[in-house]
């Protein structure tokens, strides 16, 4: 069965050091991936997708299908993107169906 | 539109009560779902549905019950509350094919004494 393993539970960082929120995946198939963030007292929503290879709020993430990774990076950290990340995968025959990782909750301080 | 709403946002229950969580949808999206959210365990998936009528079971589904009579309504139905219930639960639609994003409700915080 397919697994997303993300293996920081909470992560801290100071404002303008860099990020990278870890994803790691088992599936022996072409999976597709997502990372999805809930910001505090909000609704979850999607961040971005690997399919799309864009930058959302100066966040990207590159799939690597060698080592089963899809780690979401930033160069440069804001307070605002405080908030939990969630890693996510698809599998091609699942339909909509999504695994979840554990998520990570990001504090970025001041 | 109003997207996905969830209801009721807050809810106490005393162990073997049953309740229903409502969501709704505005957007006429064939696929909707439920998942909740527990501390260190990411969501989970209890169940699902690919359209009106048709339901089928997440990787949770014990202890929950759901049917799909319409395209926008989607309840999730507690039969006997028990405690290992206490979580937040997400209900979640989206078109069927690319892309394949997901809406998701905001949340509804069930505690289970």
């Amino acid at each position: 069965a397919q697994r997303v393993t993300q293996p920081e539970k909470l992560l801290s960082v100071f404002k303008g050091a860099p990020v990278e929120l870890k994803c790691n995946y088992s599936y022996s198939g072409s999976p597709e991936l997502f990372w999805y963030v809930q910001y505090s007292r909000q609704r979850l929503q999607l961040l971005l997708r690997h399919i799309s290879r864009e930058s959302i709020k100066g966040f990207t993430a590159d799939l690597n299908k060698g080592e089963t990774s899809f780690h979401l990076k930033k160069p440069f950290a804001q307070e605002e993107d405080s908030a939990m990340y969630y890693c996510a995968l698809r599998k091609e025959t699942s339909g909509s169906r999504l695994t979840f990782g554990e998520g990570t909750q990001l504090t970025v301080n001041p | 539109n109003a997207g996905v709403t969830q209801t009721p946002k807050f809810q106490v229950l005393k162990t073997g009560q049953s309740m229903t969580l409502q969501c709704a949808q505005d957007m006429n999206h064939e696929y909707m779902s439920w998942y909740r959210q527990d501390p260190g365990m990411g969501l989970r998936l209890i169940h699902y549905s690919v359209g009106a009528g048709i339901t089928d079971q997440g990787e949770v589904p014990n202890g929950y019950n759901v049917s799909r009579s319409t395209t926008e309504d989607f309840p999730l139905r507690l039969l006997s509350a028990a405690p290992s219930q206490t979580s937040v639960y997400f209900c979640a639609s989206r078109i069927e094919g690319l892309p394949y994003e997901q809406y998701f409700g905001p949340g509804t915080r069930l505690t289970v004494t």
